[in-house]
Formats: structure tokens, C-alpha cells, sequence
């Protein structure tokens, strides 16, 4: 079975340039979530959507970060205008909305983004 | 204070050894408990659930403390692959089903 798909797996891109990360969970995962890591601050939640609604996008560090979910298969993080802190690796992790598996995140590959 | 703490490391294991961790988290209301693995530029992935009564898979033993709000993590009999970063992970209940991961505890296994 496809895991959760990320694309671009790495990212460089100059200040001021809008970046768009893509996802893809994994078929029939009603939940998504999109991470950034960092050293500094670890693991941190940005958004998370179920059945393709936000639902908390309380982690989102300002405006110049938005995320969709078009479709049950395929959901963007933007970054516009791009600025060096920004730069992190982002994950995109799936799970299902219900069941004795709710609780566990599969997570893709990410995206290793450098804004210079 | 984090909701989540655990002491970054590294600790150096040698080959075989047993070597333990912990993490304690600060909220009261955390209902569920996890042990996620992340080897070095890789993504994370669960390693195991922690249950109330402590529960083992394999060389992999984890324990529940409410009553001091910590969890635990043993790997006896360490291998060169255990090598890698354990992220300790918490849910509440009020917070649906989100997860708060900790920093992590970084375990180096050496020959």
C-alpha cells in the first residue's frame, strides 16, 4: 500500500518567493496533518483537517501560511511571501478519524524546505 | 513549561546494554501515550502505545506513572538499529485527537 505522499521532497526558494507544499494520504484516512520540525522547537502542529474541513488551525505561526484540502486525496501548505525562518522540514501525516488506529499518524517522507 | 519534556540526550548505549528513558507531561487530563521512533533525516513512525498496566513488544518495554505524570521507555539487549531518536507523545482528551509530541530523546548504540 502507498504511504502518505509529499511533494517536492526538497525545497530551496529566496526570501519573498511563495513556496506550496503538496500531500497526498493515504486512501481512505478521513484525518490530515501538516508538522514543521525544526531543532529549536521540535515537532509542532500547524492544521489538521477531518473529512477535509480545518478543524484547528491554531498551530499556523501567521497569514503567510494557508492550507487546503481540495479532496480526500490532496491538500497544500503555502508559504507566501517566504522568509529564512520559515525554513523546516514539513510533514504531512494522515490517519483515520475513527477506530483503535485514530490516535496513530502515518507520516510521509516531508519536505525539506531552505528559504535563504 | 512544555507540555512535554524529555531529556534530549545523547545517551550512549553500548552494544547490548539496556538503557532507559523518560518523559513526564503536565497536563493531568492526557489520556493516551505513545512511543514514536524518528532515525536521523527520516520521518517519524509509531513504535508503540502505552497502557496503564505497562506493556513490552519485544526488547521494548514502556510504563505508565499518573501519579507522577511520566512515561517510560526500556530497550534491553541494544542493537546498532535502535540507534535513533524516541519521541514521547500525548493526547487529552479535550484536544480531540490531536497529539503533542515531545523533542525527543536521542539514543546512540555503539559497537
Amino acid at each position: 500500500d502507498a504511504g502518505v505522499i509529499q511533494s517536492p521532497r526538497h525545497e530551496v526558494t529566496e526570501m519573498g518567493q511563495e513556496v506550496t507544499l503538496r500531500c497526498k494520504p493515504i486512501s481512505g484516512h478521513n484525518s490530515l496533518f501538516w508538522y514543521r520540525q525544526t531543532m529549536m522547537r521540535g515537532l509542532e502542529l500547524l492544521i489538521y483537517f477531518n473529512n477535509n474541513v480545518p478543524i484547528d488551525d491554531s498551530g499556523m505561526p501567521e497569514d503567510r501560511f494557508s492550507a487546503k484540502m481540495p479532496n480526500a486525496s490532496f491538500s497544500t501548505l503555502k508559504i507566501q511571501p517566504s522568509e529564512p525562518r520559515d525554513s523546516a522540514v514539513y510533514f504531512c501525516a494522515s490517519s483515520p478519524a475513527a477506530g483503535d488506529r485514530v490516535f496513530q499518524r502515518f507520516f510521509g517522507q516531508g519536505t525539506r524546505l531552505t528559504v535563504v | 513549561r512544555k507540555e512535554v519534556e524529555q531529556d534530549p540526550g545523547p545517551f550512549n548505549v553500548p552494544e547490548g546494554a539496556t538503557v532507559a528513558f523518560n518523559c513526564t507531561y503536565s497536563n493531568s487530563a492526557s489520556q493516551s501515550f505513545f512511543w514514536y521512533r524518528q532515525d536521523c533525516r527520516k520521518e517519524p513512525k509509531l513504535l508503540m502505545s502505552v497502557y496503564s498496566s505497562g506493556n513490552e513488544d519485544g526488547r521494548f518495554t514502556a510504563q505508565l506513572n499518573r501519579a507522577s505524570q511520566y512515561i517510560s521507555l526500556l530497550i534491553r539487549d541494544s542493537k546498532l538499529s535502535d540507534s535513533a531518536t524516541y519521541l514521547c507523545v500525548v493526547n487529552k482528551k479535550a484536544a480531540g485527537n490531536k497529539l503533542t509530541f515531545g523533542g525527543g530523546t536521542r539514543v546512540l548504540v555503539k559497537p
